[in-house]
């Protein structure tokens, strides 16, 4: 089974601090997705990367920034955490793009 | 924005009744996913259909597309309590990198 694996499940930050949100998978998938989960909206596809140090913008990347060193890490950053950015976040890998996604247990974030 | 849309937002029924949630989408696809997620946890994927099925069942799930009118149809027969969560449908748009999630249904079933 493919494990997607997320740093954290709580996170509680500060206004103005650079946030790292970690996500690792474990099949070797090339493609990896951070989004955003709001109440109302669904979800949001902020970055996502279809091979190691490539990414793409997705519908919401304002304030944010990702890296991917490593095919199995694919790290979320917000440079400068506002309250805005209070979210569900979740990461998700899959191998070929259009097939189904493989999604961590999220990392609730909350700014203050 | 390429972004589905679930209806109703919110179901309530009795266990053992059937479920039946609606996606309507935007563009032309390649296929369509049915996700579940359950309160505070991440998305699982259902089942998938292609562009050129019009119907696929997996277990007590039944799922339908009508690519004329853009829309699609996921039936939870028999439903338990177990089966309450909220469902999204995905769609990956031709040409497209990454899948558009709709805005998901809210599913109670009540024991």
């Amino acid at each position: 089974d493919v494990k997607v694996t997320q740093s954290s499940r709580y996170l509680v930050k500060r206004t103005g601090e650079k946030v790292f949100l970690e996500c690792v998978q474990d099949m070797d998938h090339e493609n990896m997705f951070w989004y955003r989960q709001d109440p109302g909206l669904g979800l949001r596809l902020i970055y996502f990367s279809y091979d190691v140090k490539m990414k793409e913008k997705g519908d919401i990347p304002e304030g944010y920034s990702v890296s991917r060193e490593k095919k199995e890490r694919f790290s979320l950053i917000l440079e400068s955490a506002s309250t805005n950015q209070t979210s569900m976040y979740l990461c998700a890998s899959t191998g070929v793009h259009n097939q189904p996604q493989h999604f961590g247990d999220g990392t609730r974030l909350s700014i203050l | 924005s390429q972004q589905g849309e679930e209806d109703p937002q919110a179901l309530s029924i009795q266990e053992g009744e059937n479920a039946t949630m609606n996606c309507s989408y935007k563009t032309s696809i390649n296929n369509l996913q049915w996700y579940r997620q359950n309160s505070g946890r991440g998305l699982v994927h259902l089942i998938l259909i292609r562009s050129n099925e019009r119907e696929k069942h997996s277990g007590r799930l039944r799922v339908t597309l009508d690519t004329s009118k853009k829309s699609s149809s996921l039936l939870i027969t028999a439903s338990r309590a177990a089966d309450t969560a909220s469902y999204f449908c995905a769609t990956d748009g031709t040409g497209a990198n990454n899948l558009f999630f709709g805005t998901g249904t809210r599913l109670t079933v009540i024991p």
